[in-house]
């Protein structure tokens, strides 16, 4: 169980256009969803938390207008990375986490953005 | 500020031999610690935690970590390695209490195991 679905797992597209990743939990209700970072070699990157049903709490230094988050459904959440820049090609990782007093988070595969 | 450091970008360590993975954190409440495991191509999964109780803490596929307070560690240990263990290991930690509750990742610590 707990299992976290991302869509797509590699994306490649043009500069000034956008791209939206789906996050999905597959067998558990999310009520909070988390959005990561990876540089190559590196840890990983709070980017945003997403309640469902609310705005999601950005991290310091992340632009919302142009990392738009949306989580309409206990099990869906949908990040769209808006006129994307090849600074913006990165390792896009979802994770949800179960409710309760779990504190486990359950990561997505991952979605491999570039920019060209 | 809740910070986590993992010391050892590389541990190398035959078949067989037990190894350890190094952690250590700060925070200014109490601790919740995580594990998590990434194998190349594959998100991150979930070894184990510490929320309170036992300091020994016995996660997936054998491994265990110890919660020590005065040392503020939490490493992560096995006592036989497999080759299969070869993955980037993430060391967690959630300052619950506190105005920032959130998880923060530690930098990750490649393990190899040699056959």
């Amino acid at each position: 169980g707990a299992v976290v679905s991302q869509h797509p797992s590699w994306v490649i597209c043009k500069s000034g256009t956008s791209v939206k990743i789906e996050c999905r939990s597959l067998d558990f209700q999310a009520t909070t969803m988390f959005w990561y970072r990876q540089f190559p070699k590196q840890s990983l990157m709070l980017m945003a938390t997403s309640n469902e049903g609310s705005k999601a709490t950005y991290e310091q230094g992340v632009e919302k207008d142009k990392f738009l988050i949306n989580h309409a459904s206990l099990t869906l959440s949908t990040l769209t990375v808006t006129s994307a820049h090849p600074e913006d090609s990165s390792f896009y990782i979802c994770s949800a986490e179960l409710a309760g007093d779990s504190y486990e988070q359950y990561f997505g595969p991952g979605t491999r953005l570039t920019v060209t | 500020a809740q910070s986590v450091a993992q010391p050892e970008d590389q541990v190398n360590v035959a078949e067989g031999n037990p190894l350890t993975v190094k952690c250590t954190y700060s925070v200014s409440g109490n601790p919740y610690l995580f594990w998590y495991v990434q194998y190349p191509n594959r998100g991150l999964q979930f070894l184990l935690k510490y929320i309170t109780g036992d300091n020994l803490v016995k996660g997936s596929y054998g491994f265990e970590a110890e919660f020590n307070k005065s040392q503020t560690s939490f490493h992560l240990k096995k006592p036989s390695a497999l080759v299969s263990d070869s993955a980037l290991y993430f060391c967690a930690v959630r300052d619950r209490g506190t105005s920032y509750d959130k998880v923060i990742f530690g930098p990750g610590t490649s393990l190899s195991v040699i056959p």
